[in-house]
Formats: structure tokens, C-alpha cells, sequence
């Protein structure tokens, strides 16, 4: 069974930027056709996706975060990384990474625990 | 405001039987799979149905998923108080070349 473990600040400041790490287990993306995502929930509010990285690097973004977004892998440690420029206090949510339930399927089966972002000065 | 519209919530005893809207529109219900998942409180979501009633291993078949137009639905059967969470539907829209979602729903048992 995949495990996704997400990791990176849990404050920024105002126009900073945001980097979140998702470190991948008893799986290895370099060799697994799937999506890999980012997805944020705000406090007391519904899904956003962020957007997909892909095994072989290829990335789709949310149209509007797609300015301030960066979606990037390091295959050598098994991980992929988010950088949300320019953040607000708009951008405060809990973030997880999450991995297709089959390539091509519409699914997220696999989820991080989630890590809280507060953007505050 | 979310792209895909679910009610804010619903409840129903246990036992019972619920069920859960998602309606959106051509560029994504329309004409993309859905996907259905629920939020524990506190917790991440979890996947309980995907390609719009296709269960992953491990999901019961309480929970099923129909789609017809612009509308998917999620039913549950049994309910069990175990059940009181939030659900959220998913699905590709083709116009924002995007994944979008509900606001979610919360459930009640009663």
C-alpha cells in the first residue's frame, strides 16, 4: 500500500512562497504511470485541486492558481514538491498529496495526512 | 463557489437509506467520470467511488454511484452513524481543463 507524506512550513508570511515536499513510500513514481497531485482544502470549506505531476515529469495545473504554481519531482528521492508564489491569506488551507486510483481513472485513492499552512506575518 | 454544486448537508437514521446530489454541468459531469470520497473529521478523504461507481478495494457495496446527464449521485445503504462525514464529488472539467469538486456535503445520523 502507497503512503504519501507531506512536510514544509506550516507558516509563511504574506507574498512569500509557499514549498511543500511529498515523500513517497512502498512505491516509486520514476516507474508507476500515474498522477501524482496537490490538492488544498481552506478551513471549513470543499476540495481544490492544484494540480498533477505526472511520472515522467509532465505537469497540469489549476487554470487559476497556474501563474503562481510549480509542480516538480526528484525521482532520486522518490518525492514530489509543490511552490505557491506569491502567497495570501487566500492560500491558508491544509495541503495533501494524493495519487490516482488507476491510470486514467478519475480518482484519488492514495492521500497524505494532510499538512496545515497558515499565512500570517 | 464551487464548480460542482452538492447540498450543504442531509441526514437521514441509522439504518436508513441517503442519498447525495452532485450536479454540474456539459464540460464536466456531462461528459467526465466522477468520483466520490469521504472526510472523517480531521482526517484526509478518503476514495469511495471512482469512474462514477466503481468501488476501490476494501469500499462495502452500501455505497453505490449512478450518473445521468449533468447529475451524479451517491447513495448509501445501512447507515451507520460511522458514516457521519463530509462527501465530496469530483470530476474532469473539459472547458477549464481542470479537476473541480462539490463543496461537499455533510451527513447526519440521526
Amino acid at each position: 500500500q502507497v503512503q504519501l507524506q507531506e512536510s514544509g512550513p506550516g507558516l509563511v508570511k504574506p507574498s512569500e512562497t509557499l514549498s511543500l515536499t511529498c515523500t513517497v513510500s512502498r512505491d516509486t513514481i520514476s516507474s508507476s504511470p500515474y498522477y501524482w497531485a496537490w490538492i488544498r482544502q481552506p478551513p471549513g470549506k470543499g476540495l481544490e485541486w492544484i494540480g498533477n505531476i505526472y511520472y515522467t515529469g509532465s505537469t497540469l495545473y489549476n487554470p487559476s492558481l497556474k501563474s503562481r504554481v510549480t509542480i516538480s519531482v526528484d525521482t532520486s528521492k522518490n518525492q514530489f514538491s509543490l511552490r505557491l508564489t506569491s502567497v495570501s491569506a487566500a492560500d491558508a488551507a491544509v495541503y495533501y498529496c494524493s495519487k490516482e486510483v488507476d491510470p486514467g481513472a478519475m480518482g484519488f485513492q492514495h492521500w497524505g495526512q494532510g499538512t496545515l499552512v497558515t499565512v500570517s506575518s | 463557489q464551487s464548480v460542482l454544486t452538492q447540498p450543504p448537508s442531509v441526514s437521514a437514521a441509522p439504518g436508513q437509506k441517503v442519498t447525495i446530489s452532485c450536479s454540474g454541468s456539459s464540460s464536466n459531469i456531462g461528459r467526465n467520470h466522477v468520483s466520490w470520497y469521504q472526510q472523517l473529521p480531521g482526517t484526509a478523504p478518503k476514495l469511495l467511488l471512482y469512474d462514477n461507481n466503481e468501488r476501490p478495494s476494501g469500499i462495502p457495496d452500501r455505497f453505490s454511484g449512478s450518473k445521468s446527464g449533468m447529475s451524479a449521485t451517491l447513495g448509501i445503504t445501512g447507515l451507520q452513524t460511522g458514516d457521519e462525514a463530509d462527501y465530496h464529488c469530483g470530476t474532469w472539467d473539459s472547458s477549464l481543463s481542470a479537476v473541480v469538486f462539490g463543496g461537499g456535503t455533510k451527513l447526519t445520523v440521526l
